[in-house]
């Protein structure tokens, strides 16, 4: 199986900052990888896919990049609102693994 | 806009089989692979497996010697049926419908998630 590793696993940030949330593979994934965001007692949701292209409805202010093992989830100008959990999750091979989560507080 | 529910017990005893439903609405059931996803404190967001209509599924293959999964077109539901299960089991399941784009599987619709305990 593919191993997902986020970091950090919890960060606290002020409204208006931009924050960098990263996502390593055990091996190489391409472009395969995917964000969700989750809210408490909520299921997921979609973010980003194949890396960096914004689901349907997801404010511009989250951008995703990277290629291979090492991708980044950029929130720029936080919002109250973001505050949640975010996962990676790669599509490169079965079984679909996801990160362990890294959780953003807003100060 | 597609919408997903699952449905079943809460409460499952040790060694018994964990059953859940399905049931998708607002689109067609016939267009998608459809998939299970449980996530519990220990082990985060596990993908457990998926199904086309055709009912040919996918399982993950640490859960593959207790799992089957099926699928209903007629009443647009897709199911999923552990069995032996322990405590290790006990997790909130969603069901999701996964998308492909550009080669890339996501699971853009979730249902809401149902909370299933095994405990005697």
């Amino acid at each position: 199986d593919i191993q997902m590793t986020q970091s950090p696993s919890s960060l606290s940030a002020s409204v208006g900052d931009r924050v960098i949330i990263t996502c390593r593979a055990s091996q190489s994934i391409t472009r395969y990888l995917n964000w969700y965001q989750q809210k408490p007692g909520k299921a997921p949701k979609l973010l980003i896919y194949t890396t960096s292209t914004l689901q349907s409805g997801v404010p511009s202010r989250f951008s995703g990049g990277g290629s291979g093992t090492d991708f980044t989830l950029t929130i720029s100008g936080l919002q109250p609102a973001d505050s949640a959990t975010y996962y990676c999750q790669q599509s490169y091979s079965a079984p679909r693994t996801f990160g362990q989560g890294t959780k953003l507080e807003i100060k | 806009q597609v919408q997903l529910q699952e449905s079943g017990p809460g409460l499952v005893k040790p060694s018994e089989t964990l059953s859940l439903t399905c049931t998708v609405s607002g689109g067609s059931i016939s267009t998608h692979y459809w998939t299970w996803i449980r996530q519990s404190p220990g082990k985060g967001l596990e993908w457990i497996g998926d199904i086309f209509y055709t009912g040919t599924p996918t399982y993950n293959p640490s859960l593959k010697s207790r799992l089957t999964i099926s699928v209903d077109t007629s009443k647009k539901q897709f199911s999923l049926n552990l069995a032996s299960v322990t405590a290790a089991d006990t997790a909130v399941y969603y069901c999701a419908r996964v998308d492909t784009i550009d080669a890339v599987d996501l699971f853009d619709y979730w249902g809401q998630g149902i909370l299933v305990t095994v405990s005697s």
